[in-house]
């Protein structure tokens, strides 16, 4: 594989449930983010991590965890799923985390019911 | 607070030239970026502006007035694979990136 990949493609989940949407990358890049994509918004940063083993927050971390122990995974975790959860959450990586391109994944489009 | 500001929705005809405009104000200044993204598919990387000017790349063009806040993304020649929504993000003082909500261009034949 060559860049970002995300799993699973879409999902339909109950509210309460818990969740984890995984994203792989094989470029060695140092730092990895997740955003929610909502309508009629842009983008938005949920949680980084800019070297393996350290994470931070992001623009609406609440309700959402992250963990980095190697430098290709970076998988967010929704605890307990709740409906304004409803988005499409992209993975994307950059090769410093400073002022360099971010690479985005395919997306996961997530329906919390 | 932090704000980037960009069209809604533009129309263009095949083979036209059109301008997307974005204007921000933000916590620092570290680059501006552009992304296309085609509905239902990631952003892809377009352009990077971080001192003033025009940087041309084949048929697209960025420039940025940091005075201003102010850029443009000029697509010239356009195709109708051009339909897609275009993404205005600056990188702030945190090396985190801003976006705006995006443009959705529409080709017209």
């Amino acid at each position: 594989i060559a860049g970002i990949t995300q799993a699973p493609t879409s999902q339909i989940l109950a509210a309460g449930r818990r969740m984890t949407l995984r994203c792989t990358q094989d470029m060695r890049h140092n730092a990895m983010y997740w955003y929610r994509q909502d309508l009629g918004l842009g983008l938005r940063l949920i949680h980084y991590s800019n070297t393996a083993g350290t994470t931070g927050k992001g623009e609406v971390p609440d309700g959402y965890s992250v963990s980095r122990a190697n430098t290709d995974d970076f998988p967010l975790t929704l605890a307990s799923a709740v409906p304004s959860q409803t988005s499409v959450y992209f993975c994307a990586s950059s090769e410093t985390g400073g002022a360099d391109t971010q690479y985005f994944g395919p997306g996961t489009r997530l329906t919390v019911l | 607070g932090q704000n980037i500001d960009q069209p809604t929705e533009m129309t263009a005809t095949e083979g036209a030239i059109v301008q997307i405009n974005c204007t921000y104000q933000t916590s620092g200044f570290n680059g501006l970026f552009w992304y296309q993204q085609h509905a239902g598919e990631a952003p892809t990387f377009l352009s990077y502006n971080v001192l003033d000017g025009l940087e041309e790349k084949g048929r697209f063009s960025s420039f940025l007035s940091r005075s201003k806040g102010y850029s443009y993304l000029l697509l010239k020649e356009l195709q109708m694979k051009d339909s897609a929504s275009y993404l205005c993000a600056v990188m702030d003082s945190n090396y985190q990136l801003i976006w705006g909500a995006g443009t959705k261009l529409i080709i017209k034949p």
